[in-house]
C-alpha cells in the first residue's frame, strides 16, 4: 500500500463510451502524473500536475482530459477511445527531486 | 535532454545467487536522483531504491543495492541472494533539477526470472 489509490482497477469501455479514472493521494505531494504502460513498451508519461496546475503534456490525444481539482485527487477523463488506448494507466504522486514517486496499482483499461 | 537506458530485456538468475541490472542514463543536470522500481505481474510499481547524484556512498536497502558510477552515467542494480518472488519487471528512472524539475524519465524495463 503506497498512499496512492485508483479507481476502478479494471475498466472495459466501447469505444463511444465516456468513463473516468480517478487518483487521490493524501501524502502532501505536490506533484501528480498520469502514466500509460502499453504491453512491450516503455511507461509513457502523459500528464503533470504541479501545485494543481498542468506543468507538463507530452503530446497525448486530445481524448484523453486531465483535471486536478486540488492536489489530492487527479482524475482522467475519457471519451472516443480507440482500441489501441487499451493499456495500464498508473498514477503517481511525489514531492522534490530527491524523492521516490508512489505509484497506484493502476487501472488496466481495455478498449472495445 | 534526459535519458534512461536498460539494454537487458530480460535475464534470467538461479535462486539464492546475485544479480546486476543494467542502467545507464544522460543528463546535463548536475542535480538529480536516480531511482530502481519492481513492477510484478499485478501491475503496481514498488519503489525499491534511490541514489542522488551528490550521494557519495552508493545506495544500500536490504537485499538490493545500487552500484552508482558518477562519470560513466551508470546505476546498476544489484540483488543479492535472490528470491522466487524477485521475479517481475524492474525500471531504472532519473528525475532531475531544471526545468523538468517534476518529470520522471523511466527505462524501457529488464524482466527479471529467478529460476528454482
Amino acid at each position: 500500500e503506497t498512499g496512492v489509490t485508483q479507481t476502478p482497477r479494471h475498466l472495459v469501455m466501447g469505444m463511444t463510451n465516456k468513463k473516468s479514472l480517478k487518483c487521490e493521494q493524501h501524502l502532501g505531494h505536490n506533484a501528480m502524473y498520469w502514466y500509460k504502460q502499453s504491453a512491450k513498451k516503455p511507461l509513457e508519461l502523459m500528464f503533470v500536475y504541479n501545485f494543481k496546475e498542468q506543468t507538463e503534456n507530452n503530446s497525448v490525444p486530445s481524448r484523453f482530459s486531465p483535471e486536478c481539482p486540488n492536489s489530492s485527487h487527479l482524475f482522467l477523463h475519457l471519451h472516443t477511445l480507440q482500441p489501441e488506448d487499451s493499456a495500464l494507466y498508473l498514477c503517481a504522486s511525489g514531492l522534490g527531486v530527491n524523492t521516490e514517486a508512489f505509484f497506484g496499482q493502476g487501472t488496466r483499461l481495455t478498449v472495445v | 535532454a534526459q535519458k534512461i537506458t536498460q539494454t537487458q530485456p530480460g535475464m534470467f538468475v538461479q535462486e539464492k545467487e546475485a544479480v546486476t541490472l543494467d542502467c545507464t542514463y544522460d543528463t546535463s543536470d548536475q542535480s538529480y536522483g536516480l531511482f530502481w522500481y519492481k513492477q510484478p505481474s499485478s501491475g503496481e510499481m514498488i519503489f525499491l531504491i534511490y541514489q542522488g547524484s551528490y550521494d557519495e556512498q552508493n545506495a544500500t536497502e536490504g537485499r538490493y543495492s545500487l552500484n552508482f558510477q558518477k562519470a560513466r552515467k551508470s546505476a546498476n542494480l544489484v540483488i543479492s541472494a535472490s528470491q522466487l518472488g524477485d521475479s517481475a519487471m524492474y525500471f531504472c528512472a532519473m528525475r532531475a533539477r531544471g526545468e523538468n524539475f517534476n518529470k520522471f524519465y523511466f527505462g524501457s524495463g529488464t524482466k527479471l526470472n529467478v529460476k528454482p
